[in-house]
């Protein structure tokens, strides 16, 4: 089982650049979700979906968009890059709200230079 | 945004010995999550905590959620190498399509 797959594994960036983190997941799931984790700062969330067509922002949102086209991809697009969005990003998703696992992708580490 | 702060930030320990990470929140949480990541890779789910007072084991790892469900433990009886990585606490956020809030995580490095 592929699980949630994410591409690219890692991504060098300069300053105003822009890229699309792409993820996918195949156990049809309506939840998915964008976080990016720094050093010492746990997870973040920047962006969820509740299903095709819908999403929202998360905590830190600032420069980044998403959108939902179908249940199985979530890309999030990076526009105008920055050294502040140097991190690590991962995507998950879950089958239904409240106590259900989250599945995690492997993450994408990006570096803005 | 629900804060959880996790103790100790780094532990390093030897092979056999027993160690506590501590999860503590001033809100009230409907469930508590803890996920296990290693280098490289994205978090795995360990457990999940619902009702105040619970104590689940899995091996020789002890998790509790605290009776007025705020706080959280995790034991680890005889720490082994493989015991090796970040452990973070989770609770869901009911405002933000029950996205995970983290606490900030715990580094354990057990060593032989």
């Amino acid at each position: 089982n592929a699980g949630v797959t994410q591409t690219p594994k890692f991504r060098i960036l300069k300053i105003g650049q822009s890229m699309t983190l792409q993820c996918a997941q195949d156990m049809n799931h309506n939840y998915m979700y964008w976080y990016r984790q720094d050093p010492g700062m746990g997870l973040k969330l920047i962006y969820y979906s509740v299903g095709a067509g819908i999403t929202d922002k998360g905590e830190v949102p600032n420069g980044y968009n998403v959108s939902r086209s179908t249940t199985e991809d979530f890309p999030l697009r990076l526009e105008l890059a920055a050294p502040s969005q140097t991190s690590v990003y991962f995507c998950a998703s879950t089958k239904a709200p409240q106590f259900y696992e989250q599945y995690f992708g492997p993450g994408t580490r990006l570096t803005v230079t | 945004t629900q804060l959880l702060e996790q103790s100790p930030q780094f532990l390093s320990i030897q092979e056999g010995e027993n160690l506590t990470v501590y999860c503590n929140s001033s809100s009230v949480f409907s469930s508590l999550q803890w996920y296990r990541q290693e280098p490289g890779e994205g978090p795995v789910l360990l457990v999940t905590v619902v009702t105040g007072g619970e104590v689940k084991k899995l091996k020789r790892l002890t998790f509790q959620f605290g009776d007025a469900r705020k706080d959280s433990s995790l034991h680890i009886t005889a720490a082994q190498p493989g015991d090796t990585g970040l452990y973070l606490c989770a609770g869901e956020d009911s405002n933000s399509g029950y996205a995970l809030n983290f606490g900030k995580g715990t580094s354990l490095l057990v060593t032989p």
